[in-house]
């Protein structure tokens, strides 16, 4: 079946500018999860669905970041004014329950 | 802090042989463990888990094993394939009040040499 998408593939934005991220998961998964994957670290947790409603936003970096998944399937990750510490790689993963995460390619960010 | 972390940061093998990548965990508390394989440009693909009431489980080509005693986890490939070359990240599933994200080490770049 059809594996976890994520559009664009690559985003270049000025600074300044404001971005949106979509993740469409794997049918039927109702945790959704939002990372940030630095050049040569390992993914880094931002937030957390389970269904429309978000349990953990811990992982946020500042309130330019804002997250929804209004409907229980499809995420979307905008973030505000980006500043270049902001490039990176923004992973989407969604799993049945808490356990095994499936991850999506991946957008990669570049801030100029 | 506690944190999951690899011991080798770089591994090299010869193709057909058998690949060991090790990571340790800090928090006795850790219930879950996952392996996963990553390409250039791709994202994080799945490769095996573990609870935390078993020692080891296998896959098809790959083995982890947990040694809770230590707080130790390792994966093995066996007969290593050029495909295996990626950087390979353990991840243990977050605790307290984030229990649904992964906390994931920096990651191990294994290289296979034909």
């Amino acid at each position: 079946g059809a594996g976890v998408s994520q559009s664009p593939r690559y985003k270049v934005a000025k600074r300044g500018q404001d971005v949106a991220l979509r993740c469409d998961p794997i049918s039927g998964h109702v945790s959704l999860f939002w990372y940030q994957q630095a050049l040569g670290q390992g993914p880094e947790f931002l937030t957390y669905f389970q269904n429309e409603a978000q349990l953990d936003k811990s992982g946020l970096p500042s309130d330019r970041f804002f997250a929804e998944r209004p409907e229980g399937s499809v995420s979307t990750l905008k973030i505000q004014r980006t500043q270049q510490e902001d490039s990176a790689v923004y992973l989407c993963a969604s799993s049945l329950g808490l356990d095994t995460q499936y991850f999506g390619p991946g957008t990669r960010l570049t801030v100029l | 802090g506690e944190s999951v972390g690899l011991h080798l940061p770089t591994l090299s093998v010869q193709e057909g042989d058998n690949s060991i990548i090790n990571c340790a965990y800090s928090n006795s508390a850790s219930d879950y463990f996952i392996w996963y394989k990553q390409e250039s440009g791709k994202g994080p693909q799945f490769i095996i888990d573990i609870r935390s009431n078993m020692d080891k489980r296998q896959g098809q080509r790959v083995t982890v094993l947990l040694n809770k005693t230590v707080k130790h986890l390792s994966l093995q490939i066996a007969a290593t394939q050029p495909g295996d070359s990626a950087v390979y990240f353990c991840a243990e599933r977050g605790y307290g009040g984030s229990q649904g994200n992964l906390i994931f080490g920096k990651g191990t770049k294994l290289s296979v040499k034909p």
